[in-house]
């Protein structure tokens, strides 16, 4: 009964490879995110999807590219993986409220480690 | 440009006394501040919101302060639980995408 999920959990991988994280969301929202958050714990936005479509798209390297399959899911696919890449990668998504806070809820974070 | 900050990176305090974190911004554009914590191996986790417009809100053990002459903002914990102890995170949120700007984050440490 998660409400974000992510998987894989943990990803260990070698410079230079390809490789996808997923989100899943079965709140029935409509906007989804993905966060980075780096080894002194800051979170920074990285992008966000409403309704399938981009909303915001941070100063990302073009090698992180998301895919958003249907509202309840968004992917994050990444290329060419780099050492800068290792990081704990969140996943949260909202229901656009209007007049209101748009709550956020987080998933577990996927722990990427690039060799 | 943008910042939300933090003054204190770690916060050791006694089982039952009470918190105070504090968190500095600079853009005054926002709509929302919101506190989040965030637990060991967990994502953050929602604890309380306070608009742009207000300047208190209380809610269950937590109030927040909102003071935008001096742009800050702090929660206090009433009696301080070792289950409170995490990274918490102060946020700007601004409506228009609803874009979530973090500070740098605060450890709670509660001691018994």
């Amino acid at each position: 009964d998660t409400a974000v999920s992510q998987t894989p959990k943990y990803l260990v991988t070698q410079m230079g490879n390809d490789k996808s994280i997923k989100c899943e969301q079965n709140l029935g929202h409509d906007t989804m995110y993905w966060y980075k958050q780096d080894s002194k714990k800051f979170l920074k936005i990285m992008f966000s999807y409403n309704n399938k479509e981009l909303i915001i798209n941070e100063t990302v390297p073009n090698r992180f590219s998301p895919k958003s399959p249907d509202k309840a899911h968004l992917n994050l696919h990444i290329n060419s993986l780099e050492l800068g890449d290792s990081a704990v990668y969140f996943c949260a998504s909202s229901q656009t409220n209007s007049g209101g806070l748009n709550e956020q809820f987080f998933g577990p974070g996927t722990r990427l480690t690039v060799l | 440009g943008e910042s939300v900050g933090l003054h204190l990176p770690t916060l050791s305090v006694q089982e039952g006394d009470n918190s105070i974190i504090n968190c500095a911004y600079s853009n005054s554009a926002s709509d929302y501040f919101i506190w989040y914590k965030q637990e060991s191996g967990k994502g953050p986790q929602f604890i309380i919101d306070i608009r742009s417009n207000m300047d208190k809100r209380q809610g269950q053990r937590v109030t927040v302060l909102l003071n935008k002459t001096v742009k800050h903002l702090s929660l206090q914990i009433a009696a301080t639980q070792p289950g409170d102890s995490a990274v918490y995170f102060c946020a700007e949120l601004k409506a228009a995408g609803n874009k979530l700007t973090f500070g740098g984050g605060t450890r709670v440490l509660v001691k018994p």
